[in-house]
């Protein structure tokens, strides 16, 4: 089936300007998270959300950065007052949530990546 | 700050040599994931690893996840050109749900 995507795959803008980025999950997955990775680091988490529970927004860098979503659908990572150094790669994730391990304890399934958006602040 | 290290950053070897890459946390992990980051691609998911001293292996790949859980470790048997990429460990703390990636171990391969 159809995997993550996300829109638009490039994105140049000024400082100062404000961006929305867009992921479309894989159906049926009910958690998404939003991954920030600067050039030639690692993966930097953003917020989770997880179906209709409160979102996970501890790490969103500052105020300037939000996410929506509506359900288990579409997400929308917004960026007001662009500054230079949020040019990265922003992907998206989803998977079907949590599980039940062996051991008893709850663990998260494994994330499905989308193709990211490439976001460079001039 | 970081609670997933892993090391080293690179590693450059002859194909047909073997390679490791380590996974350290300071706090015990609810599980290990394993991603792979071909160059200009996104992250992959290889492995997820739950249980206290659990080995998996996929061909090449062999995965560990330490007793204490705290530690993981990829090893790959006789690399080749296509295993060249960034391999990223990522472990679920208890608390909270945030998915701490290490910062990659990034692996070029000449033939």
């Amino acid at each position: 089936g159809a995997g993550v995507s996300q829109s638009p795959s490039n994105k140049v803008t000024e400082k100062g300007k404000d961006v929305e980025l867009r992921c479309d999950p894989i159906s049926g997955h009910t958690a998404l998270y939003w991954y920030r990775q600067r050039l030639g680091q690692g993966l930097e988490f953003l917020i989770y959300f997880q179906g209709n529970s409160a979102p996970d927004k501890s790490g969103l860098p500052s105020d300037r950065f939000s996410a929506e979503r509506t359900g288990e659908s579409v997400s929308t990572l917004t960026i007001q007052r662009t500054q230079q150094e949020d040019s990265a790669v922003y992907l998206c994730a989803s998977s079907l949530g949590e599980f039940l391990a062996g051991d008893g304890r709850h663990s998260l399934d494994t994330q499905y990546f989308g193709p990211g958006t490439r976001l460079t602040v001039l | 700050g970081q609670q997933v290290m892993q090391i080293p950053q690179y590693q450059h070897v002859q194909e047909g040599e073997d390679f490791t890459t380590y996974c350290n946390s300071s706090t015990t992990l609810s599980n290990i994931q394993w991603y792979k980051q071909r160059p200009g691609g996104h992250p992959v998911f290889l492995i997820q690893l739950v249980k206290s001293g659990e080995v998996k292996k996929q061909k090449r790949l062999t995965f560990q996840f330490g007793e204490a859980k705290k530690n993981s470790s990829l090893h790959i048997t006789a690399t080749q050109t296509t295993d060249v990429g960034t391999y990223f460990c990522a472990g679920h703390l208890n608390s909270g749900y945030a998915l701490n990636f290490g910062k990659g171990t990034s692996l070029l391969v000449t033939p």
